[in-house]
């Protein structure tokens, strides 16, 4: 059972429109939510992260969107460029609990020029 | 500042052979992760250190894998007796004192293939 779901392996969108790319959770102790970002041959790198207590996080074109009751988030990257174009990796971890992050398996977003 | 150093960052092994795995992380930073990636499971936390004392190793397989940090500059994951669903990216990952897993920084990462 995993417990941070990514419902679409991947999204293609064209450039200047806004991908949305969604991710769920199962635990209701998980409270940090960070979203990461991977190019082929590359580690992850940290992109945007929410708090459970905030249902909003903004970083430039880059929104978080927090449903705690619902248990699901979104990321809304605006103005899609090309160069946006990578794996994004939803993760979840409680701050009560073991600093062990888990991770969704991922979405693969495409920006068309 | 070069980053997490994973080497190396290809191992091609035979069944059966050992392999180990080395991690510098970001110097200053005080905990390291281990993570395992592939395309079917995707990022499988492993275990971490901090102030090189192990901490959480729930996600490491019991048998054959091990991970150890002798010195606050390395970290190694060993993995014996190999087999080919050992394959795999592992990732090694530190942040800084104070950052708990708000912000890893990840390597590259070691391509394992086991033939």
């Amino acid at each position: 059972q995993q417990q941070v779901r990514q419902s679409s392996q991947s999204l293609t969108v064209w450039e200047g429109e806004t991908a949305i790319l969604n991710c769920s959770y199962e635990n209701s102790a998980f409270d940090y939510f960070p979203w990461y970002q991977q190019f082929p041959g590359e580690g992850p790198a940290l992109l945007i992260a929410i708090r459970s207590v905030s249902d909003k996080k903004e970083d430039g074109r880059f929104t978080i969107f927090f449903n705690k009751r619902e248990k699901n988030l979104s990321l809304h990257i605006k103005d899609s460029q090309p160069g946006d174009s990578a794996t994004y990796f939803c993760a979840a971890s409680a701050s009560s609990g073991s600093w062990q992050l888990i991770f969704g398996s991922g979405t693969q977003l495409t920006v068309m020029p | 500042n070069a980053g997490v150093i994973q080497t190396p960052r290809h191992k091609v092994t035979g069944k059966g052979q050992e392999a180990t795995l080395w991690c510098e992380p970001i110097s200053g930073h005080s905990a390291v992760f281990w993570y395992r990636q592939t395309i079917v499971q995707g990022l499988e936390f492993l275990t971490y250190f901090r102030n090189q004392a192990p901490i959480d190793d729930s996600g490491m397989p019991k048998e054959r894998f091990s991970a150890q940090m002798p010195n606050q500059s390395h970290s190694t994951l060993k993995i014996q007796s190999t087999q080919p669903q050992d394959s795999a990216v592992y990732l090694c990952a530190s942040s800084s004192p104070g950052q708990g897993n708000e912000r890893l920084f990840f390597g590259h990462g070691t391509k394992l293939s086991v033939l």
